[in-house]
């Protein structure tokens, strides 16, 4: 099947650094990739829809300045966590879907962010 | 917004027994999926069943969905205790929009 790999897979920053994680597509070219944010012990929440070369969606509630995504190219899209603080410490999973109307999306193993 | 809401919230089980595990959505839906996370890791797709289906079965798993009740059930046969693990029902309104998930069930499944 389709792998989805992310990097790093867990970090620790000081509070009001920057943080990016990357979400790549190993063996097949993602017309769209998500984000999602798990807090422990919660479920996923849909952080942004991206789509390859245009602005990413944004869910309600999600400041587009604070989490800023990339998908500059069919293979990777990059997530940046910006001015870090406590509250952003959460699990970060990107997934990757193939093709407009599959149904299928490829989830990365997720990367743990703890900001100190 | 979750569009699941599966319930129970937390299950604990003997080896050997069977596990349900309910989920509830609140609009029409292209497909929903059943996917499990151990503790701490990523996420793992067990099943995938259409809104024109009504059941599907793979390995110990088996899955209903009843779109006139907006809800769907998932069966863990003869359960073990690497069964022990969060399950997740996601929903997709179509095929272009992203998958939203439920709040979860924790299951424990004692040996």
């Amino acid at each position: 099947g389709a792998v989805v790999s992310q990097h790093p897979s867990w970090v620790i920053c000081k509070s009001g650094t920057s943080v990016k994680i990357e979400c790549r597509s190993l063996d097949f070219q993602a017309t769209t990739m998500f984000w999602y944010r798990q807090f422990p012990k919660q479920s996923l929440m849909l952080m942004a829809t991206s789509n390859e070369g245009s602005k990413a969606t944004y869910e309600q509630g999600v400041e587009k300045d604070k989490f800023l995504i990339n998908h500059a190219s069919l293979t990777l899209s990059t997530l940046t966590v910006t001015s870090a603080h406590p509250e952003d410490s959460s699990f970060y999973i990107c997934s990757a879907r193939l093709a407009v109307n599959t149904d299928t999306q490829y989830f990365g193993p997720g990367t743990r962010l703890t900001v100190l | 917004s979750q569009q699941g809401e599966e319930d129970p919230q937390a299950l604990s089980i003997q080896e050997g027994e069977n596990a349900t595990m309910n989920c509830s959505y609140k609009t029409s839906i292209n497909n929903l999926q059943w996917y499990r996370q151990n503790s701490g890791r990523g996420l793992v797709h067990l099943i995938l069943i259409r809104s024109n289906e009504r059941e599907k079965h793979s390995g110990r798993l088996r899955v209903t969905l009843d779109t006139s009740k907006k809800s769907s059930s998932l069966l863990i046969t003869a359960s073990r205790a690497a069964d022990t693990a969060s399950y997740f029902c996601a929903t997709a309104l179509t095929g272009n929009t992203p998958l939203v998930f439920g709040k979860g069930t924790r299951l424990s499944v004692i040996a």
